[in-house]
């Protein structure tokens, strides 16, 4: 089993829609939990970090976790064309290595 | 305020012989990651160093690969020898340095592609 699972994809939306990205992990060590994005032929950039459980918002961006069900969120609102990428979940457990699921690739169409 | 720079972005070598990719920190930044992404398998951590000292090396493969962060110049990446199963984008990350709760906030380079023919 992976330690972190991340549906793959490709999740295909209309702009203006509400995308819901998941992750769930194994490790209960994990306490420090962020989404990155990636576009195409780039690096990862960070979008949202959370710290242990709760909610975070930032813009049209939502990151819930749920460490009692080891599931993580990001919920992005009135989704645009630019916000095509691939979305990756990522989880540390304090130390200086971070874990990443694989990526979820979204395209919003216009 | 230049980002993390990893050269070269595209590197084709041919079975056997050695890749070495660079990679040069944010300013002020002295923690450098080494990622490897292929598309079926995500970003897979394997190899934290500060300068001087190799943190963690957990993900590196225990033969042909080394990483190096001298107290000079760039993060070097080498791989001796490769072979085809090689061919992935290899991302380099930094964060800062110092004090502090470590918050997972990496930044990273463009990525070098390495193409074994």
């Amino acid at each position: 089993q992976k330690e972190v699972e991340q549906d793959p994809g490709p999740l295909s939306v209309p702009e203006g829609a509400i995308v819901s990205l998941n992750c769930t992990y194994s490790n209960s060590a994990f306490q420090y939990f962020m989404w990155y994005r990636q576009y195409s032929r780039k690096g990862p950039e960070l979008l949202m970090y959370t710290y242990s459980s709760g909610n975070k918002e930032d813009g049209r961006f939502t990151a819930q976790v749920d460490k009692s069900s080891k599931y993580i969120s990001l919920f992005i609102r009135d989704s645009q064309p630019s916000d095509s990428a691939t979305y990756l979940c990522a989880m540390s457990r304090g130390y200086q290595k971070v874990t990443f699921g694989i990526g979820t690739k979204l395209q919003v169409i216009p | 305020n230049a980002g993390v720079m990893q050269n070269p972005r595209h590197l084709v070598r041919r079975r056997g012989q050695e890749a070495r990719l660079r990679c040069s920190p944010m300013k002020g930044h002295s923690h450098v990651y080494w990622y490897r992404q292929l598309p079926e398998e995500g970003l897979k951590f394997m190899v934290y160093l500060q300068k001087e000292n190799i943190i963690d090396e957990s993900g590196m493969p225990k033969e042909r690969f080394s990483a190096e962060f001298p107290k000079e110049g760039p993060s070097i990446l080498r791989i001796q020898q490769v072979v085809r199963g090689d061919s992935a984008a290899y991302f380099c990350a930094s964060s800062p340095s110092g004090t502090g709760k470590f918050t997972g906030e990496l930044f990273f380079g463009e990525g070098s592609r390495l193409t074994v023919l």
